[in-house]
């Protein structure tokens, strides 16, 4: 079940703060967050596990609610480095193997 | 330190050749996924190997894809008598059986 992921599509100015939103309707075990620039490689930013914890690292950071079976990443004071697509890519419980799940992505364009 | 390496870069075909893209997990890693993407499209999963093991094919269409991850050398994604339909970007990633991912970036199969 691939988790639904919104906005598809955001545009910042340099400084301004976005959220990205992913659901599921499937019990998660785990969501991992990713980044990807034109043309490259996705980038891993972070996992979070059950148990509603929240991460960050410098302005990234993200939030997951397990009984809500969704999690939003959070971006602060963004910068033009930011700019990329982000997906969102949930394990979800009782899985027999290991099947990261993606979703559409957002596209998060910062401008000057 | 070398990150996943796939090749090649670009791979052009005509309808009906065959297809192979390789794959060199990062130092360390014995466990390899193949994902594919289409413009605007999250990734899909496609299979996951260990070395000389197929774990889970599930995302592999049953016809003309194969996958295989011998014990010494890269992992190898076949593609028999491609179609148009199978112009995408294929990543692989990597991991040492933990969580993260990490991709290399990508064979861009566009099939003429």
């Amino acid at each position: 079940q691939q988790p639904v992921q919104s906005p598809q599509a955001v545009i910042l100015r340099e400084g301004e703060d976005a959220v990205i939103n992913c659901s599921s309707s499937k019990a998660l075990y785990s969501v991992h967050w990713y980044r990807q620039k034109h043309g490259e490689a996705p980038v891993f930013l972070m996992i979070l596990l059950k148990g509603g914890e929240q991460k960050g690292h410098d302005k990234i950071s993200a939030s997951f609610n397990e009984k809500k079976q969704q999690s939003s990443l959070y971006l602060t004071a963004s910068q033009l480095s930011y700019s990329g697509t982000y997906f969102c890519g949930t394990l979800h419980s009782g899985a027999g193997s290991y099947q990261l799940t993606f979703g559409k992505g957002t596209k998060l364009s910062v401008i000057p | 330190n070398a990150g996943v390496m796939q090749n090649p870069r670009h791979l052009v075909r005509r309808r009906g050749q065959e297809a192979r893209l390789r794959c060199s997990p990062m130092k360390g890693h014995s466990h390899v996924y193949w994902y594919r993407q289409l413009p605007e499209e999250g990734l899909k999963f496609m299979v996951y190997l260990q070395k000389e093991n197929i774990i889970d094919e599930s995302g592999m269409p049953k016809e003309r894809f194969s996958a295989e991850f011998p014990k010494e050398g890269p992992s190898i994604l076949r593609i028999q008598q491609v179609v148009r339909g199978d112009s995408a970007a294929y990543f692989c990633a990597s991991s040492s059986g933990g969580e993260k991912l990490f991709f290399g970036s990508g064979t861009q199969l566009s099939v003429l």
